[in-house]
């Protein structure tokens, strides 16, 4: 079993849709990453959450550290949207190893 | 300046080839780290660098080598790689080692022929 659990893997969505990308985790962590990789290769950081919620533009991030989980939002969605979204899991003090999720593979239709 | 800027993008390599990548930040972060990804994988951790020494080694393979010689440049030198070590390498630097978001560069991707 995966210390990261992603969910969906994959997810087509139509331009405008709202989509929810699930991420829970089974161990200790001192923060959480939501990571954008679109193809072709770099990785872009989109949040990194240790309690609550945040919001960039259109995307909203929340963690619930009690239940050990995580949301990324995306309101009015976009093509430009499409992306491969990695949740990472910070370990503690193990200077910033990571346990990295499976990734959601989103594609926005026009 | 908050990228994390790789070279080359691209590099074909035979197996017996000696051949470098580069990466190079200016945020003045003090942590920087070697990654490989494989298709459809999330990123694998080979080397961390704190403080412009080599904290953390992931069992890498002794064909590659980083280097750091100063705290703005990583160098991840490549020999005698083998066709499987095709991938796509990522740097990525942060404000320190137990702190601070990730910034990744592009990559470079490889190819072992």
């Amino acid at each position: 079993k995966n210390e990261v659990e992603q969910s969906p893997q994959n997810l087509t969505a139509q331009e405008g849709e709202f989509i929810t990308i699930n991420c829970s985790y089974s161990v200790g962590i001192s923060a959480l990453h939501w990571l954008q990789q679109h193809p072709g290769g770099g990785i872009v950081s989109l949040f990194m959450l240790s309690s609550g919620k945040k919001k960039h533009g259109r995307l909203i991030a929340t963690i619930n550290i009690q239940e050990k989980h995580s949301s990324l939002h995306i309101t009015a969605s976009h093509p430009r949207d499409s992306a491969v979204y990695i949740c990472a899991a910070r370990r503690p003090n193990t200077g910033n190893q990571f346990y990295f999720g499976t990734g959601t593979s989103l594609t926005v239709i026009p | 300046d908050t990228e994390v800027t790789q070279t080359p993008k691209h590099l074909v390599m035979g197996m017996t080839n000696k051949k470098s990548l580069k990466c190079e930040q200016h945020m003045g972060h003090r942590a920087m780290y070697w990654y490989k990804q494989k298709a459809k994988k999330p990123p694998e951790l080979m080397f961390v660098y704190s403080y412009e020494k080599l904290s953390i080694n992931e069992s890498v393979p002794s064909r590659f080598s980083p280097e750091c010689p100063n705290s703005s440049l990583l160098n991840l030198h490549l020999h005698a790689l083998q066709p499987e070590d095709s991938a796509l390498y990522l740097c990525a630097s942060s404000l320190g080692p137990n702190t601070g978001e990730l910034f990744f560069g592009e990559g470079s991707r490889l190819t072992v022929l």
